[in-house]
């Protein structure tokens, strides 16, 4: 079955405690990419990937850090995660980025709590 | 800068009547790709319809249309014939080329309530 698997789908942590947050596609996408979602705000581009070892700066990339090591996993990285990086967080793959007609493939999210 | 803006945070339909969410997006990117997404409470986010900068025709699936002015800049969805199913989050979405740096920009969303 073709999917986007993010894990943990929750996750309550302490501030300055690193984390990770895995996303994994099985369908040889080119494209990933991490938001967040906040109320009000709709999702926002935290990084995102054309391929493998190429990454970029979303919107909100602060405190934030990725890697793309090999085409199928992007993780998102928390290096010391403060109570505003509260969030749900989605990771999403698409077979090419650009304008191109290739829609987005997304993970069932994770409900992150910083305290 | 590159922004979408969707102005309805909600919006009330009949079930059977047809609804209009919009869209409206900012972009000097020549080439961009337009896309709606629903999210119903359950919180999965579902592709709708996608619509490219260089397309004269206007996207349909199904049910859903989408409205593409383009020297408007508006990209509007319509729902045709409501459905209780259809009660949930839409978000419009664009997809920038090369001259964008091919970032995805999402819009605030509008919560639609399909009303029996």
């Amino acid at each position: 079955e073709a999917q986007v698997t993010q894990n943990p789908r929750y996750l309550i942590t302490v501030t300055g405690k690193k984390l990770t947050v895995t996303c994994s596609q099985n369908m040889n996408h080119e494209y990933m990419s991490w938001y967040r979602q906040d109320p009000g705000l709709g999702l926002r581009q935290i990084y995102y990937s054309m391929n493998v070892e190429v990454t970029d700066k979303g919107d909100v990339p602060e405190g934030y850090k990725v890697s793309r090591k090999e085409k199928r996993n992007f993780p998102l990285i928390l290096e010391s995660p403060s109570p505003n990086q509260t969030s749900l967080y989605f990771c999403a793959s698409s077979l090419a980025g650009g304008y191109t007609n290739t829609e987005a493939f997304f993970g069932q999210g994770t409900r992150l709590t910083v305290v | 800068a590159q922004k979408i803006t969707q102005t309805q945070p909600g919006m009330f339909v009949q079930e059977k009547e047809a609804v209009t969410l919009d869209c409206t997006y900012d972009t000097s990117d020549q080439s961009y790709g337009l896309f709606w997404y629903k999210q119903p409470s359950s919180g999965e986010m579902i592709f709708l319809i996608y619509q490219g900068s260089y397309d004269e025709q206007n996207a349909t699936e199904g049910r859903y249309s989408l409205n593409f002015q383009k020297a408007r800049k508006s990209a509007n969805l319509v729902i045709s014939a409501s459905q209780l199913g259809d009660s949930a989050m839409y978000f419009c979405a664009m997809r920038e080329g090369k001259t964008g740096g091919f970032k995805t920009i999402f819009g605030a969303g509008t919560r639609l309530f399909v009303k029996a």
